[in-house]
């Protein structure tokens, strides 16, 4: 399968702070990135889709200023958490999306833990 | 009701036996449906991909579809306690402008014991 990296893979901030995350699509490129959030023992949660070159789209209730998400390039995404307050803390993944084989699939970092204290 | 249900588990079984996972959905524009491992602190990989109805094979692990009851089915053969982790499942409908949606379950937690 694809690889997709994530950096940092730990993140222990204060509140008040922003963390930036960054996700790469290592062996392949990627027009479109997904952001998602994991709670201890739930599902993932999708945040916000990640077009190269234009505005992410953000899924309902998901603050657009709050997370910031830009796409420069067909190999990065990186998600900015601005102003992190505790209730930030959780497990963010991203994914990449690719059309190999006649259809799409999307393979995931292993993900950035986020503490905020 | 949510979309897709997983029952969470625990699920608890030997080493070498057939395990039988499975989801329900209830959106009967899904299409595509995956199976996803996650170990604990990583991030989920992708196992099993399967197109419409059907049942797909991949060494000790099988998929199978059922649209007409909104049922999937992942079932692992031979488990070892390798295959301890969360699956997740996974579907997405096609949707104009490519990008596909996961919409995913909550995942089942599995332990297979020696």
């Amino acid at each position: 399968g694809a690889v997709v990296s994530q950096h940092p893979s730990r993140v222990i901030c204060k509140s008040g702070t922003s963390v930036k995350i960054e996700c790469r699509s290592l062996d392949f490129q990627a027009t479109t990135m997904f952001w998602y959030r994991q709670f201890p023992k739930q599902s993932l949660m999708l945040m916000a889709t990640s077009n190269e070159g234009s505005k992410a789209t953000y899924e309902q209730g998901v603050e657009k200023d709050k997370f910031l998400i830009n796409h420069a390039s067909l190999t990065l995404s990186t998600l900015t958490v601005t102003s992190a307050h505790p209730e930030d803390s959780s497990f963010y993944i991203c994914s990449s999306l690719t059309s190999g084989d006649a259809r799409e699939t999307q393979y995931f970092g292993p993900g950035t833990r986020l503490l905020v204290l | 009701q949510k979309e897709v249900e997983q029952d969470p588990g625990p699920l608890s079984v030997p080493e070498g036996a057939i395990v039988s996972l499975n989801c329900t959905y209830s959106n009967s524009a899904f299409q595509y449906f995956m199976w996803y491992r996650q170990y604990s602190r990583k991030g989920p990989e992708l196992l099993m991909y399967t197109y419409s109805s059907g049942n797909k094979e991949d060494g000790r692990f099988t998929a199978q579809v059922d649209k007409s009851s909104k049922y999937i089915s992942l079932f692992i053969r031979d488990s070892q306690p390798s295959d301890s982790a969360t699956y997740l499942c996974a579907m997405s409908s096609i949707l104009t402008g490519g990008g596909n949606k996961l919409t995913f379950g909550t995942g089942t937690q599995l332990k297979v014991e020696l």
